[in-house]
């Protein structure tokens, strides 16, 4: 399983958009690249996957570049419930018993 | 989105006792559940694959005795952490994987005194 580099926490402000870069250098041609949120004493809940260039979704953007060995999730104009811990998780299909296996996420903190 | 609930949400112990921890998966089947543990302000560390049908597959340095898991049915699994001390207390999170993610429980906060 690939390995992921993330900025260990960011701060920001109510309203502003916020990007969250991950490093996953060796990714392999099958991973997808896969954005958990959890919020304290709390199971992670799932925000955005992708593969490659761009997604988008209600609550977020995922930017992946060509060789695909980092990703960026952008959430727009965040809000105070915002404020959690983010992991960025690469690996192969989720079918038939996928294992997760979390890097130290970002813990996000956004101020009035 | 698919719906994994896990029980007890919280429970305390006394040193010595085991506990049992269930993960179900409410509105599919799940062959496959994973259980972490997390740690105050750290992440998720993934302990044991939970296999319907077969036994479990654990993670390096887990005891396998200790942390006793029975995938008894395609939407149950449940977790047994067996003569718990106080080290073992933890946030315990239970998972199963669906078409494009895996969802998680809620997660069960174990204190043993």
């Amino acid at each position: 399983l690939a390995k992921t580099t993330q900025p260990i926490s960011m701060d920001s402000y109510e309203g502003q958009e916020v990007n969250i870069t991950c490093s996953h250098n060796n990714i392999a041609t099958n991973d997808y690249i896969t954005w958990y949120q959890q919020f304290p004493s709390q199971g992670p809940r799932f925000i955005i996957q992708g593969y490659k260039t761009k997604v988008t979704n209600e609550v977020a953007s995922l930017f992946i570049p060509a060789d695909r060995k980092s990703s960026t999730l952008s959430l727009p104009r965040v809000s105070l419930s915002d404020t959690a811990v983010y992991y960025c998780l690469v690996g192969d299909s989720v079918t038939g018993g996928f294992k997760t296996i979390f890097g130290a996420g970002t813990r996000l903190f956004v101020k009035a | 989105g698919a719906v994994v609930s896990q029980h007890p949400s919280r429970v305390i112990c006394k040193s010595g006792t085991s506990v049992k921890i269930e993960c179900r998966s409410l509105d599919f089947q799940a062959t496959t559940m994973f259980w972490y543990r997390q740690f105050p302000k750290q992440s998720l560390m993934l302990m044991a694959t939970s296999n319907e049908g077969s036994k479990a597959t654990y993670e390096q340095g887990v005891e396998k005795d200790k942390f006793l898991i029975n995938h008894a049915s395609l939407t149950l699994s449940t977790l047994t952490v067996t003569s718990a001390h106080p080290e073992d207390s933890s946030f315990y999170i239970c998972s199963a994987p669906g078409v494009n993610e895996q969802f998680f429980g809620p997660g069960t906060r174990l204190t043993v005194l």
